[in-house]
């Protein structure tokens, strides 16, 4: 799988969209990125994913640039309960295809 | 919506015992995944099974086992426990997403196992 690199931390104000960006440079065609996060010491709790088009949910967006060698997470109106750590993960989509956490960013949004 | 259950959410055991996880994932979903996340660390895949098949394998030592029944629940049995191992386990599991591709795991809320 693609290494990523991410900002260690983040702050972002309540209220305010968030931008977490990611590097995935190495990354093939046929892999998938893919975001999620964790709440302290709760279980990671999957966000968005996509291959090449921009994603959007109810959750957040997800652009992804043009050569796919990077992307950006949006959460468009932070709140105190998006205070997480967020990862971004390349993986290959195949049958039981693990995820490989990085160090992830640590956002931290304040009022 | 029904979540990934995971069993028991605490243990405390002795070096050198032995301790058996218990997973069930969503229903439907014929995947499941553990991960371990030692303290202060990030989580990391231990082992995967499809459709009650190993389908993956990490940096699981030979001292855990696992498998996934006929019903898709899955167990991790560890024995010759450690210090090391002392950790949150994490069982996920997932189900293709036809439309667009691409696998989203469910994560339970993990074991923490405490060895002394």
């Amino acid at each position: 799988d693609a290494k990523t690199t991410q900002p260690t931390s983040m702050d972002c104000a309540e209220g305010r969209a968030a931008n977490l960006p990611c590097n995935h440079s190495t990354i093939s065609g046929n892999e998938y990125v893919y975001w999620y996060r964790q709440i302290h010491s709760q279980g990671p709790q999957y966000i968005i994913h996509g291959l090449k088009n921009n994603e959007t949910n109810e959750m957040a967006s997800l652009i992804i640039t043009e050569d796919r060698k990077s992307s950006t997470l949006i959460l468009p109106h932070a709140t105190l309960r998006d205070t997480a750590v967020y990862y971004c993960i390349v993986s290959v989509t195949g049958t039981a295809s693990k995820l490989t956490f990085g160090t992830g960013t640590r956002l931290q949004v304040t009022l | 919506a029904a979540g990934v259950i995971q069993s028991p959410r605490h243990l405390i055991k002795e070096k050198r015992e032995t301790a058996t996880l218990k997973c069930y994932p969503i229903p439907r979903h014929d995947t499941v995944y553990w991960y371990q996340q030692g303290p202060g660390q990030d989580p990391q895949f231990l082992i995967s099974f499809y459709e009650k098949m190993q389908s993956d394998k990490g940096s699981i030592p030979d001292r855990f086992s696992a498998q996934q029944f006929s019903d898709y629940h899955s167990e991790l049995n560890m024995s010759s426990l450690e210090l090391g191992d002392s950790a949150l386990y994490f069982c996920a599991s997932s189900i293709i997403t036809e439309l667009r591709g691409g696998y989203e795991q469910y994560f339970g809320p993990g074991t923490r196992l405490t060895v002394t």
